[in-house]
């Protein structure tokens, strides 16, 4: 079954950095790129970037560079982002999803469960 | 950056109503829209990709037209499972951006 299984809740306070997990199974790990989005309470999806799984190569949103880093562990077949400087309006569930293509069109296939950040002091 | 304008932000049904949701983009997409659906703690769930191809394992009563700027998700008899938000999402151009959702409730 082609899943993607992320990390628990986590609550840090402003500053501090966190690093959500992101473990896949039932596909061919370094085949895909890796997408990151999060939602805010209340607030619309926001995209993070990607990590090519296959090569590292990452692509991060403007807005979040010099705070976000995606790696992959091809080993264990998961990707990893980490949040660094914390603030509180970084409280967001994150989200990973597969990105799928083909000549129809491009598409998210399948996402994480999400995991909830709250950065409270 | 595209913006996707969704609506209605929320509706109530019943079973076996057809529903339709709509979603308007900032300027065209082609056919680059997808349609997910969200239950409460639960992953999205991709239900429709390049505007009208449904994703396999998902029941035919979901469907999806439109190209350019103007597009529909149709659920053609409400079922209770079919309690959820419901997405779109533009990937014609970077960054991909979503419309801000609808709530579907069963009445």
């Amino acid at each position: 079954q082609v899943q993607l299984e992320q990390s628990g809740a986590e609550v840090k306070k402003p500053g501090a950095s966190v690093k959500v997990s992101c473990k896949a199974s039932g596909f061919t790990f370094t085949d895909y790129y890796m997408h990151w989005v999060r939602q805010a309470p209340g607030q619309g999806r926001e995209w993070m970037g990607w990590i090519n799984l296959h090569s590292g190569d990452t692509f991060i949103v403007q807005s979040f560079q010099g705070r976000v880093t995606m790696t992959r562990d091809t080993s264990i077949s998961t990707a990893y982002l980490e949040l660094r400087s914390l603030r509180s309006d970084d409280t967001a569930f994150y989200y990973c999803a597969r990105d799928q293509t083909n000549i129809r069109g491009n598409w998210w296939d399948p996402w994480g469960q999400g995991t909830l950040v709250t950065v409270s002091s | 950056d595209i913006q996707m304008t969704q609506s209605p932000s929320s509706l109530s049904a019943s079973v076996g109503d057809r529903v339709t949701i709509t979603c308007r983009a900032s300027r065209t997409t082609g056919t680059y829209l997808n349609w997910y659906q969200q239950k409460p703690g639960k992953a999205p769930k991709v239900l429709i990709f390049a505007a009208s191809s449904l994703q396999s394992g998902v029941p035919s009563r979901f469907s999806g037209s439109g190209s350019g700027t103007d597009f529909t998700l149709t659920i053609s008899s409400l079922q209770p499972e079919d309690s959820a938000t419901y997405f779109c999402q533009q990937t014609s151009s970077s960054p991909p951006t979503f419309g801000q959702g609808t709530k579907v409730v069963i009445k």
